[in-house]
């Protein structure tokens, strides 16, 4: 158990819809990263915030956004769902060493 | 800009025997470099790290990796595969905090182990 947790387990929802996926990091982690794995695009960096404020971005597609509340728990948010969104949702945290990171379970996301 | 590149997309090896798993980066800043497992229907699990320092790393379950510069390669070994060692490995490269810390995989080695 890396101490991250991410809910929900799995979600199935339909083209065009809205969805939100929330993690929790580890205890006294200020920095949280977001990964999409998908088959064809394999494990790829999304976004991390830090503390609050938006760190680094990578391939986040413009409707998807995230942000970072005052508890430090995270949301990623994807609008406009389409099939090929469906993928597994990896949140991870750091601390100190913020290149030492811990991955939560993630959330299975199944557009149909 | 930073990539991995993992070769063999999946290996086979027989329970007892070695364990090698090959991971080359390209990286403009001194990489950090990790390697990650996934189990069935499980998160990612930090297996081992190079930061800085002594270049042969140490990690979990007996695993073990050595960082080249001059070969830009990170290979994972196991002296002594075991069944529990069957799942995906996953090469990362990262930067130092100044440089970006998000971690760039490559896209996987499925090791099967058989009795």
């Amino acid at each position: 158990d890396s101490g991250v947790t991410q809910t929900p387990k799995h979600l199935i929802t339909a083209t065009g819809q809205r969805v939100t996926l929330r993690c929790s990091p580890r205890s006294g982690d200020l920095s949280v990263y977001w990964y999409q794995q998908s088959l064809d695009q394999g494990l790829q960096f999304l976004i991390q915030y830090y503390n609050g404020e938006e760190r680094a971005k990578g391939n986040i597609l413009e409707r998807f956004s995230a942000q970072q509340f005052p508890d430090l728990h995270s949301e990623l948010n994807l609008s406009s769902l389409e099939l090929g969104d469906s993928a597994l949702y990896f949140c991870a945290s750091a601390g100190q060493a913020a290149y030492e990171q811990y991955f939560g379970p993630g959330t299975r996301l199944t557009v149909t | 800009a930073q990539s991995v590149t993992q070769l063999g997309s999946h290996v086979s090896v027989s329970e007892g025997a070695l364990v090698l798993l090959r991971c080359n980066y390209s990286s403009s800043v001194p990489p950090y470099l990790f390697w990650y497992v996934q189990y069935p229907n499980q998160g990612l699990q930090l297996l081992l790290k190079y930061t800085t320092g002594a270049t042969l790393v140490k990690g979990i379950n007996g695993f073990e990796a050595e960082f080249k510069k001059s070969e830009t390669s990170f290979h994972l070994t196991k002296p002594s595969a075991h069944m529990s060692d069957a799942a995906e490995y996953f090469c990362a490269v990262s930067g130092a905090n100044q440089a970006g810390t998000a971690l760039i995989f490559g896209k996987g080695t499925t090791l099967s182990v058989s009795s």
